[in-house]
């Protein structure tokens, strides 16, 4: 089958680091995408990673590693604006389809 | 420079009802795609209109159809409406010859379909 599994919520302080792991199972792997979506809002495009490794942007990097089909989203300095659910998402073919996880609701509390 | 937007964001339909939902992609983008979210979940895709045709679907019945046309603004058609139809409903376009770095996919704010 074909398997997206990110944790469902986290909770963490502001100005604190956090981690959100994705694992993945597809029928291909033509690169991985990291969203922010707040409640009520479109999802936003935070990354995307198609070759092993790290890649920054600012507060926010994401890491892949295609051989163990894991990555995970690092969110550091957190602020409150933060709050919102996080999106991994893999394209598995060269089309335009991405399937999602089902999200992972990070809190952030003062 | 607009973003992708959405009509209506919000519409209350009776089971066995058809309704159509419109998307206008960020200017400049010729991509158009489109999700269905439920409460709680990612977004599922549906299909994926380019050049005015279908070129990808997802694992949705022949009720959910669309269209796009040569301003490259879409539609979303369902037929004989379920509860289970019942969701957020996503456009999202991107530049196809920009490829997935330089042209992630952009989302618009969705429209909120409920099926009583």
């Amino acid at each position: 089958g074909q398997n997206i599994d990110q944790p469902t919520e986290m909770t963490a302080t502001e100005g604190a680091i956090v981690q959100i792991n994705c694992t993945y199972q597809t029928s291909g792997f033509n690169g991985l995408f990291w969203y922010q979506q707040h409640a009520g809002e479109a999802p936003t495009f935070l990354s995307y990673n198609v070759l092993d490794g790290l890649e920054e942007k600012g507060r926010f990097s994401s890491f892949l590693s295609r051989s163990k089909g894991y990555s995970y989203l690092l969110l550091k300095e957190l602020q409150m604006k933060d709050s919102a659910s996080y999106l991994c998402a893999v394209r598995p073919d060269s089309w335009g389809k991405l399937q999602f996880g089902a999200g992972t609701q990070v809190v952030v509390t003062p | 420079d607009a973003g992708v937007t959405q009509s209506p964001t919000h519409l209350i339909k009776t089971r066995g009802q058809q309704v159509t939902l419109r998307c206008s992609p960020k200017s400049g983008h010729d991509t158009v795609s489109w999700y269905q979210q439920a409460l709680g979940q990612g977004p599922q895709f549906i299909f994926q209109y380019y050049e005015e045709e279908e070129r990808q679907r997802g694992n949705f019945p022949d009720r959910f159809s669309g269209h796009q046309y040569p301003n490259y603004s879409s539609e979303l058609n369902v037929n004989a409406l379920l509860l289970g139809d019942s969701a957020l409903y996503l456009c999202a376009s991107s530049l196809a010859v920009e490829g997935p770095r330089n042209s992630p996919l952009h989302f618009g704010n969705g429209t909120r379909l409920t099926v009583t």
